[in-house]
């Protein structure tokens, strides 16, 4: 079945930069985009950004301009979403998220999430 | 960037009920919205698309309906699986933009 498995927890200083994977299975990795969607604690969803199959390009939310940086590596099936800069209200839950089977927008298979804690 | 805006914040039911979620897009949004359920420490979970799909493998309790910039998620009967929080999503303009969530809470 279908899984994507998201690196562990990290702790982070303010100014520092975290690197998150998601490594997939399950499916062709490169019929599939993947979304970075990401949720502070007790607080609703925030589209991050995504990254195409096959050529890798990518499309990041304005907020995250200049900040992130989303990669794959498919001979490993393995994509990153790297943000740097990090503040506290980063702190976050970070979930990267399949999609283009039916609609490229539109996420059917997520991850199990990474939290980021930002603190000093 | 377009907002989407969810009501009510918290809906409190008891199990049966027929529930009705409300999205409203700051413009037209066509058809180009999505409906996710998450439950408490998961991830979130696809439950409709282009406004009135089901994904796979979801009840038929649960449908969506509306288009340009009213939007309505149904549950037809609340099963106790069903508490959860529920995101509308829009994906007609970028960035793609997701409501602040309705809760469904045990009455």
């Amino acid at each position: 079945q279908v899984q994507l498995v998201q690196s562990g927890a990290e702790v982070k200083k303010p100014g520092a930069s975290v690197k998150v994977s998601c490594k997939a299975s399950g499916h062709t990795f490169n019929d599939y985009y993947i979304h970075w969607v990401r949720q502070a604690p007790g607080q609703g969803l925030e589209w991050v950004g995504w990254i195409r199959p096959k050529n890798g390009g990518t499309f990041y939310a304005q907020n995250f301009q200049g900040r992130v940086t989303m990669t794959r590596d498919a001979s490993i099936s393995t994509d990153y979403m790297e943000l740097w800069g990090l503040r506290s209200d980063d702190t976050a839950v970070y979930y990267c998220a399949r999609a283009g089977g039916v609609i490229i927008e539109v996420c059917d298979h997520w991850g199990q999430g990474t939290l980021v804690t930002v603190s000093s | 960037e377009t907002v989407m805006t969810q009501s009510p914040a918290t809906l409190s039911v008891s199990p049966g009920e027929r529930v009705t979620l409300s999205c409203r897009a700051s413009q037209s949004v066509s058809r180009n919205l999505a409906w996710y359920q998450q439950k408490s420490g998961q991830a979130p979970r696809l439950l409709i698309y282009i406004a009135s799909t089901r994904a796979t493998g979801v009840p038929a309790r649960f449908s969506g309906s509306g288009s340009g910039t009213d939007f309505t998620l149904t549950i037809s009967s609340l099963q106790s699986e069903d508490f959860a929080v529920y995101y509308c999503k829009q994906y007609h303009t970028w960035p793609l933009t997701f409501g602040g969530g309705t809760k469904v809470e045990i009455k």
